[in-house]
């Protein structure tokens, strides 16, 4: 199936730094979703965004909705040691009663401390 | 606590064998689904529900099935047809605008 293009792919930073990722797709979708994967665990929804334009934190993590509906970025402000994990993005895509998720490959974050 | 749970956690097969997957959920959701996760290879969806007593294959349904036969249940047979079993397992469910996952089940083919 397809897929999203997230990137970086992998990233090793200082802590302290502040870290961006992105999502792109050829596609339009209603939602952007944001997950922290840590090693033998399941996903952990991090933000949800519904609408294009939008911008939403969470503590140190804010992302947004791009204004084509086809791309979303998450940024990390302060980077901690337990930031590390796998970050992914999911675009679901809803309309007359059918939903389509497509998720993207996850970007890795080492946290040098 | 309203969430996911799988079980189990870590599960050894000898080559051969069926093995289930458990995925229990206390959210009220319609909708849920099996994934699998591979190093590099990001999530592939095996079967997905709608809704009770309907489900429908992913993109990598062979070898595997599944039943809804409860609301909150959705478990997974990883049959002896599936040529590479070994894995990392996901069960999600989803509200109107947000997919939840269960903690995972890593299965081994030994």
């Amino acid at each position: 199936g397809q897929q999203l293009n997230q990137s970086p792919q992998s990233m090793f930073i200082q802590e302290g730094e502040d870290v961006s990722m992105n999502c792109t797709s050829s596609s339009i979708f209603n939602t952007w979703l944001w997950y922290k994967q840590d090693p033998g665990e399941g996903p952990v929804l991090l933000i949800a965004l519904y609408k294009a334009g939008e911008l939403t934190s969470n503590g140190r993590l804010t992302a947004q909705f791009g204004i084509t509906r086809k791309d979303s970025f998450l940024n990390i402000s302060a980077s901690i040691p337990s930031d590390v994990g796998i970050y992914f993005c999911a675009g679901l895509r809803s309309g007359a009663g059918s939903y389509q998720l497509t998720f993207g490959k996850g970007t890795k974050l080492s946290v040098i401390p | 606590d309203g969430g996911i749970t799988q079980s189990p956690k870590y599960l050894f097969r000898k080559e051969g064998q069926n093995v289930t997957l458990s995925c229990e959920q206390n959210l009220n959701h319609d909708a849920m689904y099996w994934y699998r996760q591979d190093p590099g290879q990001g999530l592939r969806l095996i079967y997905y529900s709608q809704i009770v007593n309907d489900f429908q294959k992913g993109d990598i349904a062979e070898g595997y099935s599944v039943s809804r036969e409860k609301k909150e249940s959705f478990p997974l047979t990883v049959t002896s047809a599936q040529k590479n079993p070994t894995a990392f397992y996901l069960c999600a469910s989803r509200s109107p605008g947000e997919l939840f996952f269960g903690e995972g089940s890593r299965l081994t083919v030994l």
